[in-house]
């Protein structure tokens, strides 16, 4: 049974206003993701995380921004939120502690909308 | 740069028969992995079933099973006796060589079982 969660689940909230999305694992796992999936699409990955205090880009650019300052915890961070960010983020996680093929594990996803 | 592909946005299938789901895949790279990960409305990724490259036996779990043909860059995902439950977004994906271990997402395969 994987333990990650986010919160919150859905958020409905203005343009400008600054928001954080919570992702939080009591696995132990080192790595940790952020994807962003727009209805019935794919994921893309905008964000991972090696460990604490590493964090790097993924393929998606994203104006959001992420911190890793311990290990259960990976926010993420929109200073000014735009209609353009509505979209459904999912936090995911991996290793250690998992036995080969090391999947990751993802958590129920915030479905956020910008209006 | 890798590359999954999924031809089918929407299939369905009768309630206990056998359905498959396309994935073709694209890398450079000798080693790699391929995973298939179910999204039901609900949102959240669940991890079914996982193809190394090196693995010379197609992958088994339950009722889910992968045809991985490595010449052709194919990795279907078949799902025996199919149940109402069965109906979700199904994601294949493959995974990235690096110590990171990301993942590349295809469009994804929306299967509606039909009673």
């Amino acid at each position: 049974e994987a333990d990650i969660y986010q919160t919150p689940r859905y958020l409905v909230i203005g343009t400008g206003k600054k928001i954080t999305l919570e992702c939080s694992q009591t696995m132990g796992h080192d790595k940790m993701y952020w994807y962003q999936q727009d209805p019935g699409m794919e994921l893309h990955l905008i964000h991972y995380s090696y460990g604490v205090n590493s964090t790097e880009k993924g393929d998606l650019s994203s104006e959001s921004t992420v911190s890793r300052i311990r290990t259960e915890h990976f926010p993420l961070t929109l200073e000014s939120a735009r209609p353009s960010h509505t979209s459904q983020y999912l936090c995911a996680s991996s290793e250690p502690g998992t036995t080969y093929p090391y999947e990751q594990y993802f958590g129920p996803g915030t479905r956020l909308t910008v209006t | 740069a890798q590359k999954i592909t999924q031809t089918q946005p929407g299939m369905f299938v009768q309630e206990k028969e056998a359905v498959t789901l396309d994935c073709t895949y694209d890398t450079s790279d000798q080693s790699y992995g391929l995973f298939w990960y179910k999204q039901p409305s609900s949102g959240e990724m669940i991890f079914l079933i996982y193809q190394g490259s090196y693995d010379e036996q197609n992958a088994t779990e339950g009722r889910y099973s992968l045809n991985f043909q490595k010449a052709r860059k194919s990795a279907n995902l078949v799902i025996s006796a199919s149940q109402l439950g069965d109906s979700a977004m199904y994601f294949c994906a493959m995974r990235i060589p690096g110590s990171a271990r990301q993942l590349t997402f295809g469009s994804g395969t929306q299967l509606t079982v039909l009673p």
